[in-house]
């Protein structure tokens, strides 16, 4: 079992609609982060939060540490928000990565 | 300020050739990270730097993966000889501090035939 998994793996949205994704985890944490990855390009860091909500333009990233869980939101997609949305945990001085969740997110 | 800036971008290689991969962390961040990563999978730690220090290499294969960051700026991760199981991307990344925010250079997407 991963340390760390996330939901759906692949969605696909027309524009505009709101989108979750979610990730659950079962190791400790010290922060989370949700990265965001284009084909063929590096990874972005979109947040890293360790309690509560934070939100940036579109998008909105929750998390509940007593139920070890993280929802990252965008409202209003857009199709240049297609792309695989990655959570990672840091426990202590370790990183563990999600598999990423594959949005498409269709005109 | 530039990001974590990583070289080559792709490199396509025969398998048992060496490869070397290159990272410039940005400037002034004292943890830096190589990883691994599959198509369809996160990334995989290789190798962790404290400064100039590895700190956690554990999952690095050490019979033919090697780094360095000699003086605890940039770094470089070499393979010798590579194989057909090492093709992947090869994501450099670097935080402040180990607690810190991560950053990602654009990776180094290796094809080994």
């Amino acid at each position: 079992k991963n340390e760390v998994e996330q939901s759906p793996q692949n969605l696909t949205a027309q524009e505009g609609e709101f989108i979750t994704i979610n990730c659950s985890y079962s190791v400790g944490i010290s922060a989370l982060h949700w990265l965001q990855q284009h084909p063929g390009g590096g990874i972005v860091s979109l947040f890293m939060l360790s309690s509560g909500k934070k939100k940036h333009g579109r998008l909105i990233a929750t998390i509940n540490i007593q139920e070890k869980h993280s929802s990252l939101h965008i409202t209003a997609s857009h199709p240049r928000d297609s792309a695989v949305y990655i959570c990672a945990v840091k426990d202590g001085n370790q990183f563990y990565f999600g598999t990423g969740t594959s949005l498409t997110v269709i005109p | 300020e530039a990001g974590v800036v990583q070289s080559p971008r792709y490199k396509i290689i025969e398998k048992k050739q060496p490869v070397a991969f290159w990272c410039n962390p940005i400037s002034g961040h004292n943890t830096l990270y190589w990883y691994r990563q599959n198509l369809g999978q996160g990334p995989e730690l290789l190798i962790r730097y404290e400064n100039e220090e590895a700190v956690d290499d554990s999952q690095l294969p050490k019979d033919r993966f090697s780094a360095e960051r000699l003086k605890g700026v940039d770094s470089t991760l070499k393979i010798q000889p590579a194989e057909l199981g090492d093709s992947a991307v090869y994501l450099c990344a670097s935080s402040l501090w180990v607690a810190g925010e991560l950053f990602f250079g654009e990776g180094s997407r290796l094809t080994v035939l």
